[in-house]
């Protein structure tokens, strides 16, 4: 497909196993984005890649979460020792360009539920 | 401080009726870029449309149009004849450039509903 392209569409997990989530950006596109959404909430920002690097970590919200991005292309999202606070919608977006009036395209989102 | 302000959590409309949904930013980078999406029910984030911050004219999208106010900080949705597959959560987002990077901060969103 030429969408945003991520798996698990869900996830049930245990407390305290890890997780990853994966994200298949639009072939091409040099910024990727991730965000986390909890339950009728809005946008948390987590990460932001440009190419393989990512310029901006700010919104990682413990050092339990780590991400990477190889080949600038497919983006892994690493939870460890998932806590039920981390269950939302991890939603991943990618853009062609890192500024100007692109827009960003989402991909349908992982939900992610620790029991 | 919130870099995008989202006043209104929910908002009602009748179905023909405009509706305006606020969104104030906060940046002090001259250059940046204002988005809106939609989300219904679905989950899927849906891109309606783009305000550069030297763009001289509001833009406008079909239905869509974006009241911007430079000076005010603040770029309103409007939504022109609204439909019943209107209703949905609307983000107000934000793009800024700091050298290599771009960092791209969503609001709280409003939850349109439309009724007849």
């Amino acid at each position: 497909g030429a969408g945003v392209s991520q798996s698990p569409s869900n996830k049930v997990t245990e407390k305290g196993k890890d997780v990853e989530l994966r994200c298949d950006p639009i072939s091409g596109h040099t910024a990727l984005y991730w965000y986390r959404q909890s339950l009728g909430q809005g946008l948390e920002f987590l990460i932001y890649f440009q190419g393989n690097s990512a310029p901006d970590k700010s919104g990682l919200p413990s050092d339990r979460f780590s991400a990477e991005r190889t080949g600038g292309s497919v983006s892994t999202l690493t939870i460890q020792r998932t806590q039920q606070e981390d269950s939302a919608v991890y939603l991943c977006a990618s853009s062609p360009l890192s500024g100007g009036n692109t827009e960003a395209f989402f991909g349908q989102g992982t939900r992610l539920t620790v029991v | 401080a919130q870099k995008i302000t989202q006043t209104q959590p929910g908002m009602f409309v009748q179905e023909k009726e405009a509706v305006t949904l606020d969104c104030t930013y906060d940046t002090s980078d001259p250059s940046y870029g204002l988005f809106w999406y939609k989300q219904p029910s679905s989950g899927e984030m849906i891109f309606l449309i783009y305000q550069g911050s030297y763009d001289q004219q509001n833009a406008t999208e079909g239905r869509y149009s974006l009241n911007f106010q430079k000076a005010r900080k603040s770029a309103n949705l409007v939504i022109s004849a609204s439909q019943l597959g209107d209703s949905a959560m609307y983000f107000c987002a934000m793009r800024e450039w700091t050298g290599t990077a771009s960092k791209l901060t969503f609001g709280t969103g409003t939850r349109l509903q439309v009724t007849l």
